[in-house]
């Protein structure tokens, strides 16, 4: 069926390296998506959003890349800190009304001082 | 700063009780949901509205009812709780806007607990 995924439950990196998180989707249509970070004991924090007119977005210190050919989605962090440790995931939106997102099953990240 | 707020942190209830979960946001958002989240299942959609009065079922209402009497609040109901929704929920609130998706924003979540 259609979903969107994570190929990585958990993820370890050394303090400083770049992360980069993977996000598998299946719905050709899906025309948004996004990332979430959280962290233990708190909702889900905004980090980047595209649209599926891009390949690429910028924010601070995080890059979102989008190849529709093959559907994928990737999520990289630069200079990783211990404050980026949390659960990461990404949703679509299929261009439903009402902006519903669907969600994948998250990625641990784990940074090692 | 927008702000979903959501009644209880922590919530232990019997099975059968009636629960109620409430959640409100401050800016002035057409869209709200409630989410269930699980270990290795992520955020599943319940319900959402997308205006007052307005529902529609999500990925797992089964369970679940929901009311939107006004904009701000948006509250999920176990109608008679089962030990099967222990879990974390969640609630968000996103604004109309533009076609195609929008930043949902969420509360801290409300940990439930059915003994």
């Amino acid at each position: 069926g259609e979903s969107v995924g994570l190929h990585l439950p958990t993820l370890s990196v050394q303090e400083g390296d770049n992360s980069i998180i993977n996000c598998a989707y299946s719905n050709s249509a899906s025309d948004y998506f996004i990332w979430y970070k959280q962290e233990s004991g708190k909702g889900p924090q905004f980090i980047i959003d595209i649209r599926s007119n891009m390949d690429k977005r910028q924010g601070q210190r995080v890059t979102v890349l989008l190849n529709k050919t093959v559907k994928h989605l990737s999520l990289q962090i630069a200079a990783t800190q211990p404050g980026d440790s949390a659960v990461y995931f990404c949703a679509e939106n299929r261009g439903a009304a009402g902006n519903k997102l669907t969600f994948g099953g998250g990625t641990r990240v784990l940074v090692k001082p | 700063d927008v702000k979903v707020t959501q009644s209880s942190r922590y919530l232990v209830k019997r099975t059968g009780e009636k629960v109620f979960l409430e959640c409100v946001q401050d800016m002035d958002h057409e869209n709200m949901f409630w989410y269930r989240q699980d270990p290795g299942l992520g955020l599943r959609l319940i319900y959402f509205s997308y205006d007052v009065k307005m529902k529609e079922k999500g990925d797992i209402p089964e369970g679940y009812s929901v009311s939107r009497e006004k904009k701000e609040r948006f509250s999920l109901i176990l109608e008679s709780a089962s030990t099967n929704q222990t879990s974390m929920y969640l609630c968000a609130s996103s604004p109309e806007g533009l076609a195609g998706g929008n930043e949902q924003f969420f509360g801290p979540g409300t940990r439930l607990t059915v003994l």
